[in-house]
C-alpha cells in the first residue's frame, strides 16, 4: 500500500526566506503528484501539480520530481507570512487520478 | 464561483448517536471524497463516489456510509458514533485529478 512521509514535520522560516518541503513515497508506479496547502481553519487548496521528472516553477513555488528515488519537494522562495499554513503532498495510486494517498503534513510558519 | 459547501461546521454528539454529515458542490463535478482529517495522520479517505449510487470505500470506512443520491450532493453517515471517530471530515470533487475541498465538519463524540 503507498505510504507517503514528509519532512520536516514543523518548519520556521524568517520572512523572505527560503522553505524547503519534502516527501517520500513508496509505489514506483505513482505517476501524478501534487502540493496542498491548508491555513487554519480552512479546507485543503490546491497548490500546484507536477507529473514529469525535473522541476516545475510557478511564481514563488518550485516543484521537484524524481520518480527514481521516490521524492518530491516544494520549495517556496520569498516567503510570506500568508505562506503560513500546513502542506501537504498527494500522491496517486499507480496511474490512478481519482485516488490518491495524502502525506502527513508540514506546518510552515514564516516569521516576519 | 466554484464551490464545495459543507453542514453543519461543528457538531457534538453521544456515543451511540447517529450523525449525519452533508456535503454539496456546483461544480457538476462526478467524483467526490469523503476525508477524516487527526493530528499527524494527514487526510484519509473514508469513501470515494464516482457519481449517484457509485460508491467505493476508501482506507478507513468501518464506521461510515454513504448517500450520493444527486450528483451535487454526498452525505456522511455515522450509525451509533463512536469517541474514536471525533475529528474533522473533509468532502471534496473533483474534475479529473485536482481535488476541491470544502471548510470541514468538527465533528466531537462524547
Amino acid at each position: 500500500q503507498q505510504k507517503v512521509q514528509q519532512s520536516p514535520e514543523s518548519l520556521i522560516v524568517p520572512e523572505g526566506g527560503m522553505a524547503s518541503l519534502n516527501c517520500t513515497f513508496s509505489d514506483r508506479n505513482s505517476q501524478y503528484f501534487w502540493w496542498y496547502r491548508q491555513h487554519s481553519g480552512e479546507g485543503p487548496k490546491a497548490l500546484m501539480s507536477i507529473f514529469s521528472n525535473g522541476d516545475k516553477k510557478e511564481g514563488r513555488f518550485t516543484a521537484h520530481l524524481n520518480k527514481a528515488s521516490l521524492h518530491v519537494s516544494l520549495h517556496i522562495k520569498d516567503s510570506q507570512p500568508s505562506d503560513s499554513a500546513l502542506y501537504f503532498c498527494a500522491v496517486s495510486r499507480g496511474s490512478n487520478t481519482n485516488k490518491v494517498v495524502f502525506g502527513t503534513g508540514t506546518r510552515l510558519q514564516v516569521l516576519p | 464561483d466554484m464551490k464545495v459547501t459543507q453542514m453543519p461546521r461543528y457538531l457534538i454528539k453521544r456515543m451511540g448517536e447517529n450523525v449525519l454529515l452533508e456535503c454539496g458542490q456546483d461544480m457538476s463535478h462526478e467524483t467526490m471524497y469523503w476525508y477524516r482529517q487527526d493530528p499527524g495522520l494527514g487526510l484519509q479517505l473514508i469513501y470515494i463516489s464516482y457519481d449517484v449510487d457509485s460508491n467505493s470505500e476508501g482506507d478507513i470506512p468501518k464506521g461510515y456510509r454513504v448517500s450520493r443520491k444527486k450528483r451535487e450532493h454526498f452525505s456522511l453517515i455515522l450509525d451509533s458514533a463512536k469517541t474514536n471517530q471525533t475529528s474533522v471530515y473533509f468532502c471534496a470533487s473533483s474534475p479529473l485529478a485536482e481535488q476541491f475541498f470544502g471548510p470541514g465538519t468538527r465533528l466531537t463524540v462524547l
